[in-house]
């Protein structure tokens, strides 16, 4: 049962224009969401993150966008750099588990074109 | 920023024999640290919560006497893949939170393990 799920595997966009990352969760318990970057054969890099009170936190060039009656979050990256060109995971927290456990989506292989 | 340090980056081990990795949070105390693999082209999944001074818990299908893990200090948890198997070759990540529950975990940058 995937609970945070990104159905887009791969995106290409040109520099300069903005990349839309999207993805979707289904437990209603989670209030804290988080965008990571990831290179090959690295661990995670934490990108900006969004509590479930807020609908909008913007970083710089990075912007997420919260949906909760839609549980869908997106991460607007704009404009797109050739730097940017990594695997980007949502994850998301909550609920009655104190840890406060991050469970991530499939990830999204972002590439931006020179 | 917080640094999250995991050692070996890379290991490659026979059939049979154990590996221990480690991660250790270098400029702050982790209570809590988090275990995930990764396999390729796969997300991070998530393996165990490791807590310092108690039992390590394990997610779902996830064999505790495989996959040992000790969290002595509020800097060091380890994992030790037990008689390893080529099944157990992945990606491995260990992560930790500065602050208390919504804050980014931080991530160590992995253990690739190869059991031959």
């Amino acid at each position: 049962d995937q609970q945070v799920k990104q159905n887009s595997p791969s995106l290409s966009v040109q520099e300069g224009r903005i990349s839309i990352l999207n993805c979707d969760y289904t437990n209603s318990m989670f209030d804290y969401f988080l965008w990571y970057k990831k290179y090959p054969a690295e661990g995670p890099t934490f990108l900006i993150s969004i509590s479930s009170i807020k609908d909008k936190n913007e970083d710089g060039r990075f912007t997420v966008f919260l949906n909760k009656s839609a549980k869908h979050l997106s991460l607007h990256i704009v404009p797109s750099q050739p730097g940017d060109s990594a695997v980007y995971f949502c994850a998301a927290s909550g609920g009655v588990d104190s840890s406060y456990k991050l469970i991530f989506g499939s990830g999204t292989r972002l590439l931006v074109r020179p | 920023g917080a640094v999250v340090s995991q050692h070996p980056s890379r290991v490659i081990c026979k059939s049979g024999t154990s590996v221990k990795i480690e991660c250790r949070s270098l400029d702050f105390q982790a209570t809590t640290m988090f275990w995930y693999r990764q396999f390729p082209k796969q997300s991070l999944m998530l393996m165990a919560t490791s807590n310092e001074g108690s039992k390590a818990t394990y997610e779902q299908g996830v064999e505790k006497d495989k996959f040992l893990i000790n969290h002595a200090s509020l800097t060091l948890s380890t994992l030790t893949v037990t008689s390893a198997h080529p099944e157990d070759s992945s990606f491995y990540i260990c992560s930790a939170r500065v602050g208390l529950r919504n804050s980014p975990l931080h991530f160590g940058n992995g253990t690739r393990l190869t059991v031959t």
